[in-house]
């Protein structure tokens, strides 16, 4: 199975600023999908970012909050815009595989003081 | 669009007692079924997954699950129950090879002496 690796592990934020999380993986895959577990919560889908294209978000996240970038089938970034409080999560990646399995990253732990 | 229902937030039992965690889900096509484990501030880790094939899925650490298409169920098991079992616990489903999971709001199994 694949192999990610997610940039940055965690960080601690000014409100009204913006982090860039990057998301690395060690073979070419077609989707990726980028979630956020928020405080004691399950996994919610924020976007899937196809190569080549853009990213197709889910109800209540949009595209000036959390813009993606795709360059190739291996990389991705997700940028948290214009931070508050409440983006205080971890934000995964994550992406499938040929065995009907799904690869997560390690997280990044994100707080916004 | 597909969705799963974990019936029960919270599941306490005794050590050596069974654990039943209950997923339904919603789905117009035969779904891929999973669940997950995630530990105290740990990443997700699969326990097991059914694709096609045998209903009863065996996975790690003594777990399994059936897929019950007629009650589109896929409840999670395990005989006997041990401390180290108490996690978070996800249930989550796709409909396509390669699209993304959806995930269950989770069960907190506590289990005590």
């Amino acid at each position: 199975s694949a192999v990610i690796s997610q940039k940055p592990s965690r960080d601690i934020c000014q409100r009204g600023t913006s982090l860039t999380i990057q998301c690395q993986v060690d073979s070419q895959v077609t989707m990726m999908f980028w979630y956020r577990q928020q405080p004691g919560q399950s996994l919610t889908l924020i976007a899937t970012a196809n190569q080549g294209s853009e990213a197709t978000y889910e109800s209540g996240f949009v595209i000036d909050k959390f813009p993606i970038s795709r360059p190739n089938l291996t990389f991705s970034t997700l940028t948290v815009s214009n931070m508050s409080p409440e983006d205080s999560s971890i934000y995964l990646c994550s992406v499938s595989g040929a065995d009907y399995g799904y690869t997560f990253g390690s997280g990044t732990r994100l707080t916004v003081v | 669009a597909q969705s799963v229902t974990q019936l029960g937030s919270h599941v306490s039992v005794s050590e050596g007692a069974l654990v039943l965690l209950r997923c339904n889900y919603s789905s117009s096509v035969p779904p891929y079924l999973f669940w997950y484990v995630q530990y105290p501030n740990q990443g997700l880790q699969l326990l097991l997954k059914y694709t096609t094939g045998a209903t009863l899925v065996k996975g790690i650490n003594g777990f399994e699950a059936e897929f019950k298409k007629s009650e589109t169920s896929f409840h999670l098991t395990k005989p006997s129950a041990h401390m180290s079992d108490a996690a978070e616990y996800f249930c989550a489903v796709s409909d396509q090879v390669g699209t993304a999971l959806i995930f269950g709001k989770g069960t907190t199994l506590s289990v005590s002496s």
